[in-house]
């Protein structure tokens, strides 16, 4: 199974809008409304900011939304502040309990 | 609060198998798949496999096949990954992580960091 597709980087200033795009199959992302979006800092371990394509979790800012479309899913993040700066990495259930991960889009607030 | 507590960092020698322990607590241990997933330095995340702490079955990604045994005991809330013949290349984080279903992970432990040395 190969890993989704994100792209390697993004970048945008304080309060602007930023989407991450993760492209996948119709065997996987476009297969299931079982995406999730993780978040992670440097030295930490992964958070979960989204699930089932567009839920937020509990103490998740609003800021972050995720959508879907075919074969591509979204993670849009409003707002953009400092602490937003991260990694993040989206995955996809496949089969059997089965996921695979996007390879990770580092994002930089300018 | 759900919690999972990783066992520490190990040093292990080019052949050698490691253990790593997941002790979960703030939910109940057997109603959820345990996932867990490792990061090599610099690398993205890599699904290595789940088990499910009520009857013990496992599912374990392809690449780790005959390599990698997770198993559970439910008296003390704790599951385990132990991998054998290590490599180089095994040089990772490795985290467990509760599954909230369809492999969607909520909750993650710390991470253990696995060196390998020849």
């Amino acid at each position: 199974q190969s890993a989704l597709t994100q792209p390697a980087s993004v970048s945008g200033s304080p309060g602007q809008s930023i989407t991450i795009s993760c492209t996948g199959t119709s065997s996987d992302v476009g297969g299931y409304d079982y995406v999730s979006w993780y978040q992670q800092h440097p030295g930490k371990a992964p958070k979960v900011m989204i699930y089932d394509v567009t839920n937020r979790p509990s103490g998740v800012s609003n800021r972050f939304s995720g959508s879907k479309s075919g074969n591509t899913a979204s993670l849009t993040i409003s707002g953009l502040q400092a602490e937003d700066e991260a990694d993040y990495y989206c995955s996809s259930y496949i089969s059997s309990g089965t996921v695979v991960f996007g390879g990770g889009t580092k994002l930089t607030v300018l | 609060q759900v919690q999972l507590v990783q066992s520490g960092a190990e040093v292990k020698k080019s052949g050698a198998s490691v253990k790593v322990s997941c002790k979960a607590s703030g939910y109940t241990f057997s109603g959820y798949y345990m996932y867990w997933v490792r990061q090599a330095p610099g690398q993205g995340l890599e699904w290595m496999g789940w088990i499910n702490p009520n009857s013990g079955g496992t599912n374990y990604a392809q690449k780790f096949q005959g390599r990698v045994t997770m198993t559970r005991d439910t008296s003390i809330s704790t599951a385990y990954m132990e991998l054998s013949s290590l490599r180089s290349d095994d040089l990772a984080v490795y985290y467990c992580a509760k599954s909230r279903g369809w492999g969607q992970l909520d909750y993650w432990g710390q991470g253990t960091l696995v060196t390998v040395s020849s």
